[in-house]
């Protein structure tokens, strides 16, 4: 079990360029999520899957898509990069949405925008 | 709605000293609790957890009582090593399902165990 995984690890972009942020996790999870990790701000969750096909927004959504189109990955695309966006970014993924179960954390992926 | 306070840090122990962080929250209904570690350069992996009031989690030396009447979940650890210098999260879920279910996260504490 590779668990949890992100690529890149690091990634320098200019400001207005876009990219995607890679996530896949193997443990056959229906729930997966992702949050940015910003100093003093602990984390905060800007999308989230439920299941292959069906997104949502978390807290703070804005300039971020997702899509899930299989069980195994879900993306985090910046359509246009902004400084504010400069952040630590993880993927986490459960079984499933419930109170009672933990989430699993990728390794992160540290995003600076320039 | 869901929150978090935990200590802020950052807090350096010296190796075999007493931890203590700590975590209140407020919620609505009864969530689950939650520390979550996160050592340099790593993602973040679960600690402990407790999911009714009055049960103790416990891992790796750690412990965390879920204290309904003072909302709290104070981390703990009699004796702390080099190996635990980390940032320590405590977070609280509600809910289940999709958009019922929420992880609310405190700030985090650094801690700093020197030799």
């Amino acid at each position: 079990n590779a668990g949890v995984t992100q690529t890149p690890k690091f990634q320098v972009l200019k400001t207005g360029q876009s990219m995607t942020l890679q996530c896949a996790q193997d443990m056959n999870h229906e729930y997966m999520s992702w949050y940015r990790q910003d100093p003093g701000m602990g984390l905060r969750l800007i999308h989230y899957s439920v299941g292959a096909g069906i997104t949502d927004q978390g807290e703070v959504p804005n300039g971020y898509n997702v899509s899930r189109s299989t069980t195994e990955d879900f993306p985090l695309r910046l359509l246009s990069a902004a400084p504010s966006q400069t952040s630590v970014y993880f993927c986490a993924s459960s079984y499933h949405p419930s109170s009672y179960n933990e989430q699993f954390f990728g390794p992160g992926t540290r995003l600076t925008v320039l | 709605g869901d929150s978090v306070t935990q200590m802020e840090g950052p807090v350096t122990l010296s190796e075999e000293a007493f931890l203590t962080i700590n975590c209140t929250y407020t919620a609505t209904g009864y969530p689950s609790l939650f520390w979550y570690v996160q050592y340099p350069g790593e993602g973040l992996q679960l600690l402990l957890k407790a999911t009714k009031a009055d049960d103790k989690g416990s891992n790796k030396g750690f412990e965390a009582t879920y204290r309904k009447e003072t909302t709290s979940f104070h981390l703990e650890k009699g004796s702390v090593q080099v190996s635990d210098s980390a940032v320590y999260f405590c977070a609280l879920s509600t809910g289940s399902g999709g958009s019922n279910y929420k992880l609310t996260f405190g700030k985090g504490t650094l801690l700093t165990v020197n030799p």
